[in-house]
């Protein structure tokens, strides 16, 4: 079975220092691995993933994520952050070799991590 | 295109009371999901749809719960009979062939007193 944990609950950053939000999964192949952000009442958005290729994924707003196989992490990352970036961060995965055919299937999601980013 | 399209925002019900809940995916996805969020439990994949036809229900919580999807436009959730622990975010979400990753509606703010 798949799982993903994203082990802080809230990341407090100073406007204009990185940021880093902290992913590990658990698959039992190559995993695919996906960044979503949920501002207020409102649906999530996609950020970025990682299929295959390099392990350095570029996604929307300045985010970036690394794959890292052999810590089996995914950690989201940005260089200098903004107030706006303020909201709730999920990260998924999602195993291929449970891939049933005819479509895209589920996506297992992390609890979420709380960034607030402090003017 | 208009996205995702779920009604209603918000729903208010009594308990024991039917509720539907609905969603209309983009265009074009030949895959449709049902999540559902609560502060408790975070997002829980309830069902999902592959062309149509349900592919895994395992999410689904009770026989309460039931969701179709009858053509490729358009897609249910229904709880009868409701009660207050059903209270949650439900999402709807579609994706093309392949992992390119959802899209997301606004979601229904479900409150069963």
């Amino acid at each position: 079975a798949q799982s993903v944990a994203q082990p802080e609950d809230q990341v407090n950053v100073a406007e204009g220092n990185p940021l880093t939000v902290k992913c590990t999964y658990s698959v039992s192949g190559n995993p695919y691995l996906f960044w979503y952000v949920q501002y207020p009442n409102r649906g999530l958005q996609f950020l970025l993933k990682y299929i295959t290729g390099d392990n350095l994924v570029k996604g929307s707003y300045g985010f970036e994520a690394e794959f890292n196989k052999s810590q089996t992490s995914f950690h989201l990352k940005k260089p200098s952050a903004l107030v706006s970036d303020s909201a709730l961060y999920f990260c998924a995965v999602r195993d291929p070799a449970s891939y049933s055919g005819g479509g895209a299937d589920g996506l297992t999601f992390g609890k979420g991590t709380h960034l607030i980013i402090q003017p | 295109d208009a996205g995702v399209i779920q009604s209603p925002r918000h729903e208010v019900t009594e308990m024991g009371q039917e509720v539907t809940l609905r969603c209309k995916p983009i265009s074009g996805h030949n895959s449709l999901f049902w999540y559902r969020q609560t502060m408790m439990r975070g997002l829980e994949l309830l069902i999902y749809f592959n062309n149509n036809v349900p592919i895994d229900d395992s999410g689904m919580p009770e026989d309460r719960f039931s969701a179709k999807m009858p053509n490729a436009s358009f897609s249910t959730l229904k709880i009868q009979p409701s009660e207050p622990r059903d209270s949650a975010v439900y999402f709807c979400a579609s994706s093309p062939v392949g992992f390119y990753g959802y899209t997301f509606g606004s979601g229904t703010r479900l409150t069963v007193v």
